[in-house]
């Protein structure tokens, strides 16, 4: 089974702290995913990476910024958390192969962050 | 501008009876759409998908219907369970599967 492992459940920051959620995934993924969750809002796109170093943004990128140095890893970083960035961040991977039929994201446990 | 869209926030249903979940997207350059389950305080998890060239895809109790041409796609649980109690998403992907578009969610309960 894949494997997609966010580094805490829970987590507490102060306003203007710098967040860093790290997200590994054992699967050998190309494709890996940050999301947040707000009741209302479903899962928002915050960014998206398809290779090591490679990102493009989602719906959602402002305030956040995100770093892929090898390719089972992917972090989401708050440059300056604000208390609307408090939210449920989702954390996937996927492989698409044709021959595999659709594509299908993996999550993460997910990272419940309250900014206080 | 939302691309898949969930208009019921929320649905509950008898122990036994039929749940029927649905979703409408506008981008019909998706093949690919999925349903996710996700429990609270756990992230989502695969339920079921259907391709574009397929208008029915079943899988135990749970069968997605696809109507093309309206741009609507349905679950239907049969018959429904409490553990069956979650919300659950729609999502669809482009041709490069490298995107998922998410819904708003369906808060679904099940009344024993």
């Amino acid at each position: 089974d894949v494997k997609v492992t966010q580094s805490s459940r829970y987590l507490v920051k102060r306003t203007g702290e710098k967040v860093f959620l790290e997200c590994v995934q054992d699967m050998d993924h190309e494709n890996m995913f940050w999301y947040r969750q707000d009741p209302g809002l479903g899962l928002r796109l915050i960014y998206f990476s398809y290779d090591v170093k490679m990102k493009e943004k989602g719906d959602i990128p402002e305030g956040y910024s995100v770093s892929r140095e090898k390719k089972e890893r992917f972090s989401l970083i708050l440059e300056s958390a604000s208390t609307n960035q408090t939210s449920m961040y989702l954390c996937a991977s996927s492989l698409f192969l044709v021959e595999l039929g659709a594509p299908k994201a993996f999550f993460g446990q997910g990272t419940r962050l309250t900014v206080v | 501008d939302q691309q898949v869209k969930q208009n019921s926030p929320s649905l509950s249903v008898q122990e036994g009876r039929i749940s029927i979940l649905n979703c409408d997207y506008t981008n019909s350059m998706f093949d690919y759409f999925l349903w996710y389950k996700k429990y609270p305080a756990e992230g989502p998890t695969f339920l079921i998908s259907i391709s574009s060239i397929k208008d029915k895809n079943e899988d135990g109790r749970f069968t997605v219907f696809l109507n093309k041409s309206a741009k609507h796609l349905s679950l239907h649980i049969v018959p429904s369970q409490p553990g069956d109690s979650a919300v659950y998403f729609c999502a669809a992907s482009p041709n490069t599967g490298n995107q998922f578009y998410f819904g708003t969610g369906t808060s679904l309960t099940v009344i024993p």
